[in-house]
């Protein structure tokens, strides 16, 4: 059965450096989205994206953070500068024209 | 605003019995939920939709009520497994430009004792 998957599975990164988070969306999928999970709270929606632009993001998705779709297969999540508070998990999720979102397993992500 | 560090509510039941999760939503123009299963260090499972339109849906061993007058859903999962331990969320779909969003709910942690 097709998967969302992410890579790296866990990063470590230093206060103010920037990160790249990837996923590789079910091939025949054409909406993407990233959201984030901070340790025991709720999953935030960040941003979806379609026909290669952003269709909408929420206010978290602030000047530090980008997407990207390079190729055909990739959708990356960039954060230029991290901050301590970046530290969560990131999940990609994709779906066809239904609406039902299918999720990556995640990036842990923690900022020292 | 959001609460940090929330306190997940808990539901703890009997191997073979049914348990019942529920969720209430916010937004009144949501036209589709979603029941997603997240196990420990992984990404949110699919287990079960429903549409604005109907009030109920059944799958396997699960089953979905909705009620749009209270804005209340629920997840009913039938002789509970020790594998369905995990945290249950609910998601309502937001339609929003070209795509939708999904927000999601608070989560309860669903506890199978053997």
């Amino acid at each position: 059965e097709p998967e969302v998957t992410q890579t790296p599975s866990h990063q470590v990164t230093q206060m103010g450096q920037e990160v790249i988070l990837r996923c590789v969306p079910i091939s025949n999928h054409l909406y993407f989205y990233w959201y984030r999970q901070i340790l025991g709270q709720k999953v935030e929606f960040l941003v979806s994206f379609y026909n290669n632009e952003i269709s909408e993001k929420s206010e978290i998705f602030d000047d530090q953070f980008s997407v990207e779709r390079p190729d055909g297969s990739n959708f990356t999540l960039k954060i230029r500068s991290t901050k301590l508070e970046d530290s969560a998990m990131y999940f990609c999720a994709s779906r066809i024209q239904s609406m039902t979102q299918y999720f990556g397993p995640g990036t842990r992500l923690l900022v020292l | 605003g959001e609460s940090v560090g929330l306190h997940l509510p808990t539901l703890s039941v009997q191997e073979g019995d049914n348990s019942i999760i529920n969720c209430a939503y916010s937004n009144s123009a949501s036209d589709y939920f979603i029941w997603y299963k997240q196990e420990s260090g992984k990404g949110p499972q699919f287990i079960i939709d429903i549409r604005s339109n109907m009030d109920k849906r059944q799958g396997q061993r699960v089953t979905v009520l909705l009620n749009k007058t209270v804005k209340h859903l629920s997840l009913q999962i039938a002789a509970t497994q020790p594998g369905d331990s995990a945290v249950y969320f609910c998601a309502e779909n937001i339609r929003g430009g070209a795509t939708n969003k999904l927000i999601f709910g608070t989560g309860t942690l669903l506890a199978v004792q053997p």
